[in-house]
């Protein structure tokens, strides 16, 4: 079965900092895409990421970075030098290629920056 | 339009009543998907459509649940008989179709409270 597992539901950092959110998945399919969203205080969804199964190349985007490790099934999302616009939830997901793209929800990581 | 929009962005209502959301897709795309969110919850998926039809209507948690989308485009999630429970933020999504697209844009969300 497909699941995305989320362990941290909350975490407080100093702004300035660099934080980890760590997301595991399940999946038997060998071809899937794993992605991560944020969700700010105003609801909307923003994508930020997405990553194909066959390519396990970390990916950088400013002060954003994405390890993505097939051994352990893991898709951390590193944010460096934190700022508060950052606080937000941040959802990592799953799209089984078989399954109609539907997307696969972790419960999510509550990010808060502090100043 | 640019984005998807949703309808309302809020819904208050009295247990027992029906409801009708509405999503509107980004002009254009084809398939699109209905959530819910739960307070402190990820992402429920409900229910997919390519053009008109539903495939995939696994998510749907009770026979009070329904969508229908026509023309194509604007789709309705309606939820009979509302329950405290069905208290949420119902969010849509849509993407282009094509194969191997998979990012979904998603819209702002319906917050739907029942008393």
């Amino acid at each position: 079965a497909q699941k995305v597992t989320q362990a941290q539901t909350e975490i407080s950092v100093v702004e300035k900092e660099d934080v980890t959110l760590d997301c595991v998945y399940e999946t038997r399919d060998t071809t899937y895409y794993l992605f991560w969203y944020k969700q700010p205080p105003s609801g909307e969804l923003v994508f930020l990421i997405r990553r194909n199964s066959f390519d396990e190349q970390n990916e950088i985007s400013g002060r954003y970075s994405w390890n993505f490790q097939k051994s352990t099934s893991s898709f951390n999302f590193t944010i460096t030098a934190s700022q508060v616009v950052d606080s937000a939830v941040y959802f990592c997901a799953l799209s089984e290629t078989h399954r109609d793209d539907k997307i696969i929800f972790g419960k999510g990581t509550r990010l808060h920056i502090l100043p | 339009g640019a984005g998807v929009s949703q309808s309302p962005s809020n819904k208050v209502t009295e247990k027992g009543k029906d409801v009708e959301l509405r999503c509107d897709p980004i002009s254009g795309h084809t398939a699109l998907y209905w959530y819910r969110q739960s307070l402190g919850q990820g992402l429920e998926f409900l229910i997919y459509f390519q053009g008109n039809s539903a495939p995939d209507k696994s998510g749907l948690p009770s026979d009070r649940f329904s969508a229908e989308r026509t023309g194509g485009s604007v789709s309705t999630l309606t939820i009979q008989r509302t329950q405290q429970e069905d208290s949420a933020v119902y969010l849509c999504a849509s993407n282009s179709g094509l194969a191997g697209v998979i990012e979904q844009f998603f819209g702002p969300g319906t917050r739907l409270t029942v008393l």
